[in-house]
């Protein structure tokens, strides 16, 4: 069964710290992993799109990783703002036409 | 570039109700999805297709959901009748061809049911 488990499942920093959300997948066969981040009240929008060649992927303050072999990905925010509180939710599909798979996402709060 | 456009944002009914929510892709978009959010969970994809023609609706409930996209643009989700744990957000996605391209969110249908 393709499942992404997602950890921590909340998490509460101090603005201004940097932090890191794991992912890990046993989707298979693997096509692509994206990181989305969800805004309370809104649709979830895209971050970073990684191929299985692609190890890593950055978009300003938040990079991405992926480890195909062990089949985990990392999403680091450096320098953390409150805009950057959400969900921030992994994403795994596997070959052309199949569903997309969803982590529960990882609740980041930033505090002042 | 437009978004993916759904409405109603927001719909309250009483359980047993009718309800429809409505979906416009992104254009030239062939793939378009529906799925429900549950408070604190990630999204449970609903129905996927691949314009008019359905590719995976194994986790629809068909008892009670119904969805079509009769011309391969627009699509329509409707639950009948509806109960209280169908309370939930309904996004809709839609992605160039297939889960290889890039998916977006329209801003998902809150639905209450009391």
């Amino acid at each position: 069964k393709n499942q992404v488990e997602q950890s921590p499942q909340s998490l509460i920093i101090l603005e201004g710290k940097n932090c890191t959300l794991q992912c890990n997948y046993t989707v298979s066969p693997f096509s692509n992993l994206r990181w989305y981040k969800q805004d309370t009240g809104r649709g979830p929008v895209s971050l970073t799109i990684m191929t299985f060649s692609e190890n890593t992927k950055s978009n300003g303050r938040y990079t991405a990783t992926l480890d195909a072999d062990t089949k985990q990905s990392s999403l680091h925010i450096t320098a953390s703002q409150l805009s950057d509180s959400a969900s921030y939710i992994c994403v795994v599909s596997g070959t052309a036409g199949y569903a997309l798979n969803f982590g529960k996402g990882t609740s980041l709060l930033v505090t002042p | 570039e437009a978004g993916v456009a759904q409405s109603p944002r927001y719909k309250i009914i009483e359980k047993r109700q009718s309800v429809a929510f409505w979906c416009n892709p992104i254009s030239g978009h062939a793939t378009l999805y529906w799925y429900q959010q549950i408070l604190g969970q990630g999204p449970k994809l609903l129905i996927q297709f691949q314009n008019n023609g359905v590719v995976d609706d194994s986790q629809l409930p068909k008892d009670r959901f119904s969805a079509e996209r009769l011309k391969g643009v627009d699509s329509t989700l409707k639950i009948q009748p509806a109960k209280l744990e169908d309370s939930a957000v309904y996004l809709c996605a839609s992605s160039l061809v297939g889960t290889s391209t890039e998916a977006f969110f329209g801003q998902g249908t809150r639905l209450t049911v009391v």
